[in-house]
């Protein structure tokens, strides 16, 4: 059975770094890996969607990174702003019936 | 606009009652998901349907019930049987299994 980690399960930054989020995964027979964005009270909002054959998947200033035989993914973010403080969630599927796990999440806050 | 919409937003139930959630998407997804999330946690999932009048068990279907007879809907049921339903549920679709998950803004429901 997967299960996804994500640590830590917060962090504050100030304004203006780059910072990388964690997650790691116990079964590497994954097809993708997803990050998603959640604030406060709200749906999940899709970010990356990283293939098995793929190793990084960019978006403007997010960049994730997969390591499927170490079982890690990371989330680059570069110049934080304010406007990323948000829980950010990964998942990966479990086995074949192609269910998505997710992970507890890591609350961002960036600091002005 | 293309979407996914839920409702209520928020809703309050009597211990002993019956409650449908309701999702609705316009994406033309095949794939169709409800979560379930409690603070501080990950997404949990309840049912999922792969194609009209097809549905399955996720890792928390007890005491819920789900019914597809249209591609653009997925209205989940939350029973007297479900022991602690207050949670926030979440609905998602995706084009398919394998594929990016849409999310709508979920449903707050509070047992009294």
């Amino acid at each position: 059975k997967q299960e996804v980690t994500q640590i830590p399960a917060a962090l504050s930054v100030p304004e203006g770094e780059n910072l990388v989020l964690n997650c790691s995964f116990t079964d590497s027979a994954i097809y993708n890996l997803q990050w998603f964005r959640q604030d406060p009270g709200k749906g999940l909002t899709s970010l990356l969607l990283i293939q098995s054959s793929q190793r990084e998947q960019t978006s403007g200033r997010l960049n994730a990174s997969l390591d499927k035989s170490s079982g890690r993914s990371t989330l680059y973010i570069a110049a934080s702003q304010p406007g990323d403080s948000a829980t950010y969630l990964c998942a990966a599927p479990a086995d074949s019936a192609r269910q998505l796990t997710f992970g507890s999440g890591t609350q961002l806050t960036v600091l002005p | 606009d293309g979407g996914i919409t839920q409702s209520p937003k928020y809703l309050f139930r009597k211990e002993g009652q019956n409650v449908t959630l309701s999702c609705e998407q316009n994406l033309n997804h095949d794939a169709m998901y409800w979560y379930r999330q409690d603070p501080g946690q990950g997404l949990r999932l309840i049912y999922y349907s792969q194609i009209v009048n097809d549905f399955q068990k996720g890792d928390i279907a007890e005491g819920y019930s789900v019914s597809r007879e249209k591609k653009e809907s997925f209205p989940l049921t939350v029973t007297s049987a479900q022991k602690n339903p207050t949670a926030f549920y979440l609905c998602a679709s995706s084009m398919g299994a394998a594929d990016t998950q849409y999310f709508g803004p979920g449903t707050r429901l509070t047992v009294l």
